[in-house]
């Protein structure tokens, strides 16, 4: 069995501060882990994943995640956080090994004051 | 949103009532996913689809059908038989369902509500 938590319902930062999504996981094997962002109404827009390799992933509009295994996290980060940054984040993890499903965790939300 | 198109965005049912959600997707992806998202509980997956004629159950299929008769097209029945259909869904595409590190591609969603 696979699973995400996310354990903040809410994240709330001032403009032009770093900003931090937690995400920790669970697979019977090596994960795939992916974060997504969705704006209110809308579908979800890909940020970045970890495939292998380097912990430090990129993604767009600014945003990195660095894995972490001896933890099991996937922490979403951002060293200047914008107005426009504010949505609903999604972690998702799929084992390597088994099925094909992703799973999604709970989603944060994440508001950005001026 | 990408190449995937949901509609219709605002859907009203009646009890009783069968439902169809379309999706099409012009990214010539192989595999197509179909998602529920209900407040604080993320997304779960309805069905999803590697491949042509192929299908497989998520974890919620209960009240749901699907059919994958063209690659481009992955539409998504609401049955009387799902008790609480009211929800956003989301219709999904990765390029190879095989290789599990792919991404999915995301639709606009449609909004169901139950009258």
């Amino acid at each position: 069995a696979q699973s995400v938590a996310q354990p903040e319902d809410q994240v709330n930062v001032a403009e032009g501060n770093p900003l931090t999504v937690k995400c920790t996981y669970s697979v019977s094997g090596n994960p795939y882990l992916f974060w997504y962002v969705q704006y209110p109404n809308r579908g979800l827009q890909f940020l970045l994943k970890y495939i292998t390799g380097d912990n430090l992933v990129k993604g767009s509009y600014g945003f990195e995640a660095e894995f972490n295994k001896s933890q099991t996290s996937f922490h979403l980060k951002k060293p200047s956080a914008l107005v426009s940054d504010s949505a609903l984040y999604f972690c998702a993890v799929r084992d390597r090994a088994n099925d094909y499903k992703l799973s999604f965790g709970a989603g944060t939300t994440v508001t950005v004051r001026a | 949103d990408g190449g995937i198109t949901q509609s219709p965005k605002y859907l009203f049912r009646k009890e009783g009532q069968n439902v169809t959600l379309s999706c099409e997707q012009n990214l010539n992806h192989d595999a197509m996913y179909w998602y529920r998202q209900d407040p604080g509980q993320g997304l779960r997956l309805i069905y999803y689809s590697q491949i042509v004629n192929d299908f497989q159950k998520g974890d919620i299929a209960e009240g749901y059908s699907v059919s994958r008769e063209k690659k481009e097209s992955f539409p998504l029945t609401v049955t009387s038989a799902q008790k609480n259909p009211t929800a956003f869904y989301l219709c999904a595409s990765s390029i190879d369902g095989s290789r599990r590190f792919n991404e999915q591609f995301f639709g606009p969603g449609t909004r169901l509500t139950v009258l």
